[in-house]
């Protein structure tokens, strides 16, 4: 069963700081990655969709990257601004056909300003 | 409005009963799930369905049952509620295994 770690539950940065978001997972053969944004008491918000076979994705000021064989994924925010703060999600599809994903526990995002 | 709603937002029953909460997509999307969401457990895959009339279990599908006669809907039911069901419920979509999935606004549902 794959197993999906985000470390680490709760990050606080001061406005304008670069910084990055781990997730690790136990089983590299996945169909692709996933980044979400979740904010309190809402949905999920796609982020980012990186395929197996793929390296990186980038969108705006993310940038989420992925190495399959050493089973990590980084989440890189330039510029955090006090709109970031969020729970961000990591999750990792299935091989299935049907994309089932496997959800990390999130990390905890606070920007200050 | 195009997009995936849920309904009930907010449910309190009690145990024993039956519960449905409904999930409607209106981008013909093939593949729909539901999740639920635990502390300390994050998001857990309930049931998923490929098309119409095709359902299958996730990690956790004990006590609930879905169907989908319609593409774009895909209730959840718990057939009689237990405590441990209190959760906040996602129902999410996809046009296909290659894109991201939508999420809906959850529904919370409380067992006392």
């Amino acid at each position: 069963k794959q197993e999906v770690t985000q470390i680490p539950a709760a990050l606080s940065v001061p406005e304008g700081e670069n910084l990055v978001l781990n997730c690790s997972f136990t089983d590299s053969a996945i169909y692709n990655l996933q980044w979400f944004r979740q904010d309190p008491g809402k949905g999920l918000t796609s982020l980012l969709l990186i395929q197996s076979s793929q390296r990186e994705q980038t969108s705006g000021r993310l940038n989420a990257s992925l190495d399959k064989s050493s089973g990590r994924s980084t989440l890189y925010i330039a510029a955090s601004q006090p709109g970031d703060s969020a729970t961000y999600l990591c999750a990792v599809g299935d091989q299935t056909g049907a994309n089932n994903l496997f959800f990390g526990t999130g990390t905890r995002l606070t920007v200050i300003p | 409005d195009a997009g995936i709603t849920q309904s009930p937002r907010y449910k309190i029953t009690e145990t024993g009963r039956q519960v449905t909460l409904m999930c409607h997509q209106t981008w013909s999307h093939s593949y729909m799930f539901w999740y639920r969401q635990d502390l300390g457990h994050g998001l857990r895959l309930i049931y998923y369905s490929a098309a119409a009339d095709i359902t299958d279990k996730g990690e956790v599908p004990d006590g609930y049952v879905v169907s989908r006669s319609k593409t774009e809907n895909f209730p959840l039911t718990l057939e009689s509620a237990t405590r441990s069901q209190t959760s906040v419920y996602f129902c999410a979509s996809t046009g296909g295994d290659q894109e991201t999935q939508y999420f809906g606004p959850g529904t919370r549902l409380l067992v006392l």
